[in-house]
């Protein structure tokens, strides 16, 4: 079982490039997250999704949007992206949303 | 606004001690409490979760408690392995749609051989 995959590993961005993070689980889970860890300010929710079809914003959601077309896809797009958004990004999903949460191995992103 | 936080930033022991990591929050009304860890690099590993109605939970040498009404929660590590140096993290869920759960900064442990 692979849990949860996200891609890219990592990746160099110019800045006013689009970029989309991609997060796969194959758990059948209904809630998936997007978070985004810096030094200093720790694991901040970007968006979620309660489940397929329906999304939500989090704390930190400007310059971010997702998409819930299935239940095992978030992905997470950057429409423009700016050097502030230089972080880990990490994708979790659990069964409903209070359940335990799990997390993917994050992508690395440098917008430049 | 929901706030927590860790105490200690960092840790360091011997191997064998017995150690505690403290986390704490500022709204009692939560849904649940969990403790992770994250190892240089990688992505969190969920430990334990504790539900509200709950004061405890145990997984093999790690036990976490909860204490609501004070904002409390402690995670206890019983023998400590070298292979235990993470950081650990604690969240909460202060409701049960998913969009405020509010992790705290973690505390880095060196457990040394």
């Amino acid at each position: 079982i692979a849990g949860i995959t996200q891609a890219p590993t990592s990746q160099i961005l110019a800045a006013g490039r689009r970029m989309t993070l991609r997060c796969t689980q194959d758990m059948r889970h209904n809630a998936m997250y997007w978070y985004r860890q810096d030094l200093g300010l720790g694991l901040r929710l970007i968006h979620y999704s309660n489940t397929a079809g329906t999304t939500g914003k989090g704390e930190v959601p400007d310059g971010y949007s997702v998409s819930r077309a299935n239940t095992d896809d978030f992905p997470l797009t950057l429409a423009s992206a700016v050097p502030s958004q230089t972080s880990v990004y990490f994708c979790a999903s659990s069964e409903v949303a209070e359940y335990e949460q799990y997390f993917g191995p994050g992508t690395r992103l440098t917008v430049t | 606004k929901q706030e927590v936080t860790q105490i200690p930033a960092a840790l360091s022991v011997p191997e064998g001690e017995n150690l505690v990591l403290n986390c704490s929050f500022t709204d009692s009304a939560i849904y649940n409490l969990q403790w992770f860890r994250q190892d240089p690099g990688k992505g969190l590993t969920s430990l334990l979760l504790i539900q509200s109605s709950q004061r405890e939970q145990t997984s093999g040498r790690l036990n976490a408690s909860l204490d609501k009404s004070s904002g409390r929660s402690t995670l206890y590590i019983a023998a400590s392995q070298p292979g235990d140096s993470a950081t650990y993290l604690c969240a909460v869920m202060t409701d049960n749609y998913g969009q405020n759960f509010v992790f705290g900064p973690g505390t880095r442990l060196s457990v040394l051989p």
